[in-house]
């Protein structure tokens, strides 16, 4: 079966710290790869997403980048962290390619809690 | 614009009875709508998807209604538990060159004793 991991759970940084939230899929290959940010009253929103090695697209414009190095791993990172990313961050992944296609169903870890001070 | 709303924003329940949660959207041209269920403070998990041909799904307790003239969804909980106690999530995939998710902000339900 396939599992999602996603670490650390919480952390406290403050601003202007670097920022480094890990996530890896185990169980399958070639997974499509997301981050969603997750923000108090709104809903989720997509941050980034992958579909191989390298491949990177981003949403929104932010402080934010994200890297998968290897297949089944998913980093986000910030190199000056701001008070506004604060939130719970959620890695996720999918089988096929796109967000639109019938069964493709998303599956989330756990999310990590950031509270920037 | 692509929006997708959801009511009521809250809902309190007592155990054993059943609730219906609703979704609207202005999402188009259409491909699929998801209902997930999100406990506090974890991540989301999927309850149903539906296709434009699809007017109902269920799963377990759970079944999903989708009128796609009116573009209106439902989710019906029986009987409800405690552990139903969550946020439940309407999410509308577009299609074509609208190829992207629009998540609701949620139904925050809870179920008492």
């Amino acid at each position: 079966s396939q599992t999602i991991h996603q670490w650390p759970a919480t952390l406290v940084q403050p601003v202007g710290s670097p920022l480094s939230l890990e996530c890896t899929v185990e169980g399958t290959s070639n997974p499509n790869l997301y981050w969603y940010r997750q923000a108090a009253g709104r809903g989720l929103q997509l941050l980034f997403y992958s579909v191989g090695i390298g491949q990177i697209s981003s949403e929104v414009p932010q402080n934010l980048s994200a890297s998968r190095p290897q297949d089944r791993q998913f980093i986000l990172s910030s190199k000056k962290l701001l008070l506004s990313d604060s939130g719970f961050y959620l890695c996720a992944w999918s089988r096929l390619a796109g967000t639109a296609q019938t069964g493709n169903t998303i599956y989330f870890g756990e999310g990590s809690w950031l509270t920037v001070v | 614009k692509n929006q997708v709303e959801q009511s009521p924003q809250s809902l309190i329940i007592l155990e054993g009875k059943n609730c219906t949660l609703q979704c609207n959207y202005t999402v188009s041209p259409f491909s699929n709508l998801r209902w997930y269920k999100q406990d506090t403070g974890r991540g989301p998990v999927s309850l149903t998807i539906m296709t434009f041909s699809e007017n109902t799904k269920s799963n377990g307790r759970y079944t999903a209604t989708l009128d796609a003239d009116t573009k209106q969804s439902s989710l019906h909980i029986t009987a409800s538990q405690l552990s139903d106690s969550a946020s439940y999530i309407c999410v509308v995939s577009g299609a074509g060159n609208n190829r992207k998710l629009i998540w609701g902000l949620g139904t925050s339900l809870a179920v008492n004793p």
